[in-house]
């Protein structure tokens, strides 16, 4: 039973660039979370999405980032342009959806993002 | 004031010592709380969630204080293999957004 797959592990961009990363849930979930991680700091909610719809993007940089995840495929965070400052482990996470406080987010291994 | 605090850290014990770590987090409204282990440079994986009514899982024990708004891990007999990030995590309510803490580091040595 796989887990969360994130591909890229690694991905390198000059500055001005486009990166995008890629997530597949766990089997049999259908929300996924992407998170932020800057280095020595703590993990920081992005946006959650459930098939074709955005729900909650209130972390997400008000520019050159974007994400999605479609009906058939993986979620795709995208960003645009890429800075310095963007560099960063960014790390996906996917749960069941479950109504109540049992719903537990599991992690993928990440992508470690490094602008040039 | 930040959403969840932890103790700064770095703990360094040895082996077969005893640890607690604390956590405050600033939501009243929080539904769902977690411990999270994270090594370096991978990611954060469930260690345990924490019920009101305190829960225990082998070495591990976690507490929480609905009314102080606050949250602990002890670990008993600590291990090499403990030596990680430790990660507390709030949960506004089911289907929402993890707010982590910024991890207190154990290191364990021989």
């Amino acid at each position: 039973n796989a887990g969360v797959m994130q591909n890229p592990r690694h991905l390198v961009r000059r500055r001005g660039q486009e990166a995008r990363l890629r997530c597949s849930p766990m089997k049999g979930h259908s929300h996924v979370y992407w998170y932020r991680q800057l280095p020595e700091e703590g993990l920081k909610f992005m946006v959650y999405l459930q098939k074709e719809n955005i729900i909650d993007e209130s972390g997400m940089p008000k520019e050159r980032f974007s994400a999605e995840f479609p009906k058939e495929g993986p979620s795709i965070l995208r960003i645009q342009q890429v800075v310095r400052g963007d560099s960063a482990a960014y790390f996906c996470a996917s749960s069941l959806g479950l109504a109540d406080s049992t719903d537990t987010q599991y992690f993928g291994p990440g992508t470690r993002l490094t602008v040039l | 004031r930040k959403e969840v605090e932890q103790d700064p850290g770095p703990f360094n014990v040895p082996e077969g010592a005893t640890v607690a770590f604390n956590c405050t987090y600033s939501n009243s409204a929080s539904q769902s709380f977690f411990w999270y282990r994270q090594d370096c440079r991978k990611e954060p994986k469930l260690l345990m969630s924490v019920y009101s009514s305190g829960n225990e899982d082998g070495r591990f024990t976690a507490q929480l204080n609905r009314a102080s708004q606050y949250i602990s891990l002890l670990i008993r007999d600590s291990k090499l293999s403990d030596s990680a990030t430790y990660l507390c995590v709030v949960n506004g309510q089911a289907g929402t957004a993890l707010i982590f803490g910024k991890g207190t580091t154990l290191s364990v040595s021989s």
